[in-house]
């Protein structure tokens, strides 16, 4: 059982470049999220899925895209990359809840816009 | 704004002593209170969670503390080991959930 898994582990990009965070997780969630955390913040919830086909906003979604095809993969597109993005990033899913629920985070990705 | 915040970075305890991590909230409209920890190079893995309508639960050594009238919730871990080093998080949600930015505990054998 590998729970929620993100590739790749760190990356650099380059002013404009665009990339996707990929995102997977085994354990038939309904719910998934992606967070930024930069340094000496809290995690910041970007966009969230309550299943496949559906997604929203969560608190800092400018310069990010997602979707959701499967239940299983919730990958997070950045267009045209900024130095303000250089963050690291967190998946996570849960099965029901949002808010009132444990959510199992993955090993996040470590992103650098230079 | 930060609606939950952690105000000590760090803290360094004994081994066996007793770890007590502060989180404060502003937002009266939370009910539901998480605790995280995080070692390097993972990710979060839930710790303890409170609901508001309770003041205490207990999970073997660990233990939260909520205080509404103060917006305030503690972590008391007992006895601290060497393996609770890490970073802990709060959270707090209501409609949405809110992430302080985490305390680095060190406990020393």
């Amino acid at each position: 059982n590998a729970g929620v898994t993100q590739t790749p582990k760190f990356r650099i990009l380059k002013i404009g470049q665009s990339m996707t965070l990929q995102c997977t997780q085994d354990m038939n969630h309904n719910y998934m999220y992606w967070y930024r955390q930069d340094p000496g913040m809290g995690l910041k919830l970007i966009y969230y899925s309550v299943g496949a086909g559906i997604t929203d906003k969560g608190e800092v979604p400018n310069g990010y895209n997602v979707s959701r095809s499967t239940t299983e993969d919730f990958p997070l597109r950045l267009e045209l990359a900024a130095p303000s993005q250089t963050s690291v990033y967190f998946c996570a899913s849960s099965y029901s809840n949002r808010v009132k629920e444990t959510q199992y985070f993955g090993p996040g990705t470590r992103l650098l816009v230079l | 704004d930060q609606q939950v915040k952690q105000n000590s970075p760090s803290l360094s305890v004994q081994e066996g002593r007793i770890s007590i991590l502060n989180c404060d909230y502003t937002n009266s409209m939370f009910d539901y209170f998480l605790w995280y920890k995080k070692y390097p190079a993972e990710g979060p893995t839930f710790l303890i969670s409170i609901s508001s309508i309770k003041d205490k639960n207990e999970d073997g050594r660990f233990t939260v503390f909520l205080n509404k009238s103060a917006k305030h919730l503690s972590l008391h871990i007992v006895p601290s080991q060497p393996g609770d080093s890490a970073v802990y998080f709060c959270a707090a949600s209501a409609i949405d959930m809110r992430f302080g930015a985490g305390t680095r505990l060190t406990v020393k054998p």
